[in-house]
């Protein structure tokens, strides 16, 4: 499978400021993922990162508060814009290698907003 | 109700003793379904990979899938205590419907020595 490496593993950060995270993976592949895993919760798709055009986001999630970015079949930036302490969380970057395989995770990024 | 339904536990069990996890769902369009295991400070690692009913086997790890009543489960034998973790079932309908998984909450499990 895919190695998947995101950065910055952890931060924290000042409430009204933005973090970008990106997502590196080692080889082309298909699709991008962005999830949320709240503390003690389980995953939530934030948006499917589409190479060279905009991310579909779903319900709850908007790109203004999101944008995120995907300039090739490798790599991919998530933002968290304007943040507060309610975004807390862990943000994943997940991938899948082709049509029929299933996702693969990289181990997340935590973020701490004070 | 949510779409996909997990004991969160924690289950607790003695080393060398089987671990049955199971979820169950409400959305008949899922054909996919997979089992994810997450260490503390660490991404979802993918353990079983299943497409519609049946079983399937590796090594330890078994999945089973009944889409008749909505419910797969997935044993772990001759339990570790490094299979101490949380155990995420996840799940997606066909891929012209789009890669969204539905995730359960997770069913957190420890293996005493």
């Amino acid at each position: 499978s895919a190695v998947i490496s995101q950065k910055p593993s952890r931060d924290i950060c000042q409430r009204g400021t933005s973090l970008t995270i990106q997502c590196q993976v080692d080889s082309q592949v298909t699709m991008m993922f962005w999830y949320r895993q709240q503390p003690g919760q389980s995953l939530t798709l934030i948006a499917t990162a589409n190479q060279g055009s905009e991310a579909t986001y779903e319900s709850g999630f908007v790109i203004d508060k999101f944008p995120i970015s995907r300039p090739n079949l490798t790599f991919s930036t998530l933002t968290v814009s304007n943040m507060s302490p309610e975004d807390s969380s862990i943000y994943l970057c997940s991938v899948e290698v082709s049509g029929d395989q299933p996702q693969h995770f990289g181990d997340g990024t935590r973020l701490s907003i004070l | 109700q949510k779409e996909v339904e997990q004991d969160p536990g924690p289950l607790s069990v003695p080393e060398g003793a089987i671990v049955s996890l199971n979820c169950t769902y409400s959305n008949s369009a899922f054909q996919y379904f997979m089992w994810y295991r997450q260490y503390s400070r660490k991404g979802p690692e993918l353990l079983m990979y299943t497409y519609s009913s049946g079983n399937k086997e590796d090594g330890r790890f078994t999945a089973q899938v009944d889409k008749s009543s909505k419910y797969i489960s997935l044993f772990i034998r001759d339990s570790q205590p490094s299979d101490s973790a949380t155990y995420l079932c996840a799940m997606s309908a066909p891929k012209a419907a789009g890669n969204k998984l539905t995730f359960g909450g997770g069913t957190r499990v420890l293996v005493k020595p």
